[in-house]
């Protein structure tokens, strides 16, 4: 059974940074391309950010593209997104998702529980 | 590449056919997807490729359409039917969803 459980999130003030992790099991990391999807409180889902299996193709929203940094270490089953100049338009639930496909994302499979950001203005 | 659901609240029996809609502002082949979200529940994969059922997924869910215009049809509504359900493209990068259509009681 898949498990992707994400941890990180909390409460940052405009301007900080968080990093979030995802730990995987269940199924051959390094074999799944991987992603963040967020949601606003009351809103509708939006892709953030994916990276390949192999860590070295990674992909951004423009939203988010060049404050955010996506990352893996496939040794550890891990997935990380390194958040930088957050702002209040950024609070959300982020989930970490599991995609079909190796190198560019495609559609999730799996999703975890999800963890909440929230920036604080 | 945008996505547009509609209608954005669909009210509806159980038992009854539930007839979504995904127009995208561009063709996307049939590089669409769709997604059930119940309420305080995370996202599951319901469709891919616009209209294969992913692992699970009873048959009463079937997708269709190809190029801008994309169908997900619910046949004989269940309880547990009730939902947002989203469409989502991976033709080209950024990956994007609809909005979400909202199936609710009627």
């Amino acid at each position: 059974e898949v498990q992707l459980l994400e941890s990180g999130g909390g409460l940052v003030q405009s301007g900080g940074s968080l990093r979030l992790a995802c730990v995987a099991s269940g199924f051959t990391f390094s074999r799944s391309a991987m992603n963040w999807v967020r949601q606003a409180p009351g809103k509708g889902l939006e892709w953030v950010s994916g990276i390949s299996g192999s860590g070295t193709t990674t992909f951004y929203s423009d939203s988010v593209k060049g404050r955010f940094t996506i990352s893996r270490d496939n040794a550890k089953n891990t997935l990380y997104l390194q958040m930088d100049s957050l702002r209040a338009e950024d609070t959300a639930i982020y989930y970490c998702a599991q995609d079909r496909a190796v190198v560019t994302p495609v559609w999730f499979d799996s999703w975890g529980q999800g963890t909440l950001v929230t920036v604080s203005s | 590449v945008v996505l547009t659901q509609s209608p954005g609240t669909l009210s509806l029996s159980p038992g009854e056919r539930a007839t979504l809609s995904c127009r995208a502002s561009r063709s996307v082949t049939t590089y669409l997807a769709w997604y059930q979200q119940t309420p305080g529940q995370v996202p599951r994969l319901l469709i891919y490729g616009a209209s294969s059922r992913a692992t699970g997924i009873p048959d009463r869910f079937s997708g269709g359409g190809s190029g801008t215009d994309f169908t997900l049809t619910i046949d004989r509504l269940e309880p547990g039917d009730f939902a947002v359900y989203y469409c989502q493209t991976y033709h080209s990068s950024p990956i994007t969803f609809g909005q979400g259509t909202r199936l609710e009681f009627k």
